[in-house]
């Protein structure tokens, strides 16, 4: 079974901190996302990159930046947290294009900023 | 613009009844479709994928169907039992790109 992992599911930060949300896929995917979803906005997706070093913007990358220095972890950055991005934060992977192949997602991690 | 609807909002069946949630768009021309399932405070387990030139797809006592002339898709769950409980969503790709259009998801209550 693919394994998606965050590695945290619960994070408190305060305004103007430089946040990591850090993600690994264990089944050698090329694709991965990051998507934050909030009640009444469903899930938006923020950034994706096909490849090691290759990253897109998606809908609403205001404010984030991202990293992928490995083919297995996709990190999503706050640059400088604000009481907007407080969000439940989801990473996903897959093999081929989104939809080409099911996109496996982790469990999450809530971050909430002060 | 392709919009993905699924009504109703929230539904709630009592256990060992077969339900069908659905799920709208608005352009046919779509690449395919996936279901999934969120329990609170999860991420999303992918149920089903059914590709443009798939008519349905099966899993156990799920079934999901596609029907893009009327751009439609339902999914059926045979005899529900409460661990069926959670939010069901749809999404559509509808383009070489590798973005999803996902719908809001119908919040499904499965009462012992």
């Amino acid at each position: 079974d693919v394994k998606v992992t965050q590695s945290s599911r619960y994070l408190v930060k305060r305004t103007g901190e430089k946040v990591f949300l850090e993600c690994v896929q264990d089944m050698d995917h090329e694709n991965m996302f990051w998507y934050r979803q909030d009640p009444g906005l469903g899930l938006r997706l923020i950034y994706f990159s096909y490849d090691v070093k290759m990253k897109e913007k998606g809908d609403i990358p205001e404010g984030y930046s991202v990293s992928r220095e490995k083919k297995e972890r996709f990190s999503l950055i706050l640059e400088s947290a604000s009481t907007n991005q407080t969000s439940m934060y989801l990473c996903a992977s897959s093999s081929q294009g989104a939809g080409a192949s099911p996109l496996h997602f982790g469990n999450g991690t809530r971050l909430t900023v002060t | 613009k392709q919009e993905v609807t699924q009504i109703p909002a929230a539904l709630s069946v009592p256990e060992g009844e077969n339900l069908v949630l659905n799920c709208s768009f608005t352009d046919s021309a779509i690449y395919n479709l996936q279901w999934f399932r969120q329990d609170p405070g999860k991420g999303l387990t992918s149920l089903l994928l059914i590709q443009s030139s798939q008519r349905e797809q099966t899993s156990g006592r799920l079934n999901a169907s596609l029907d893009k002339s009327s751009g439609r898709s339902t999914l059926y769950i045979a005899a529900s039992q409460p661990g069926d409980s959670a939010t069901y969503l749809c999404a559509v790709k509808i383009d070489s790109n590798y973005q999803l259009i996902w719908g809001a998801g119908t919040k499904l209550i499965i009462k012992p």
